[in-house]
């Protein structure tokens, strides 16, 4: 149990383009959903919280109209990386909190994100 | 505040070796505290977990770690190293629920044949 999903696990996009990542809870209901960036061996930087139904909360240092996120549901959400620029490139991780378990949050397997 | 503090960027030990990791943690309330590991291009798997309940936590493929107050630290050791057992392991702490996890840097972990 408490899986969670992302796709796509790898996505290239040019320059100025937008590119959408999708995180779904697949066998729980996830109230509240995380996004991480991770650059190459270096450690997981918290970008944005996100709850069902309500505007995500950035993490300072992060442009919300950037990385647009939607949490339409309690089993997905989305980050959409806007105008990419290389600068963007990076591992992108997602994680969802369950109200059953309150200590733990369960991660997605990541999608590498590489602007041209 | 809450931070963590993974003292080895890098450990590297033979196959059939003992494994420990070092981990201390700052939390001005009682802390939560993981480690997971990630293997390389892929998510993280949770390893083990601490949640206040008994201080010697067992997880899973051998790993476990003890949980001391007194020294702030989480160290995570496993008797006898295996080949697949060569990762990045991060330390985490949360305090309360776990809205929101504070990552330490992770350390690379060699197993020499």
């Amino acid at each position: 149990g408490a899986v969670v999903s992302q796709h796509p696990s790898w996505v290239i996009c040019k320059s100025g383009t937008s590119v959408k990542i999708e995180c779904r809870s697949l066998d729980f209901q996830a109230t509240t959903m995380f996004w991480y960036r991770q650059f190459p061996k270096q450690s997981l930087m918290l970008m944005a919280t996100s709850n069902e139904g309500s505007k995500a909360t950035y993490e300072q240092g992060v442009e919300k109209d950037k990385f647009l996120i939607n949490h339409a549901s309690l089993t997905l959400s989305t980050l959409t990386v806007t105008s990419a620029h290389p600068e963007d490139s990076s591992f992108y991780i997602c994680s969802a909190h369950t109200t059953v378990s309150s200590y733990e949050q369960y991660f997605g397997p990541g999608t590498r994100l590489t602007v041209t | 505040a809450q931070s963590v503090t993974q003292l080895d960027s890098h450990v590297s030990v033979s196959e059939g070796t003992p494994v420990l990791l070092r981990c201390n943690y700052s939390s001005s309330y009682s802390p939560s505290l993981f480690w997971y590991v990630q293997h390389p291009n892929k998510g993280l798997q949770l390893l083990l977990k601490y949640t206040s309940a008994a201080t010697l936590v067992k997880g899973i493929n051998g790993f476990e770690a003890e949980f001391k107050k007194s020294e702030t630290s989480f160290h995570l050791t496993k008797p006898s190293a295996h080949m697949s057992d060569a990762a990045e392991y991060f330390c985490v702490v949360s305090v309360g629920s776990a809205r929101q996890l504070t990552f330490g840097s992770g350390t690379q972990l060699t197993v020499l044949p």
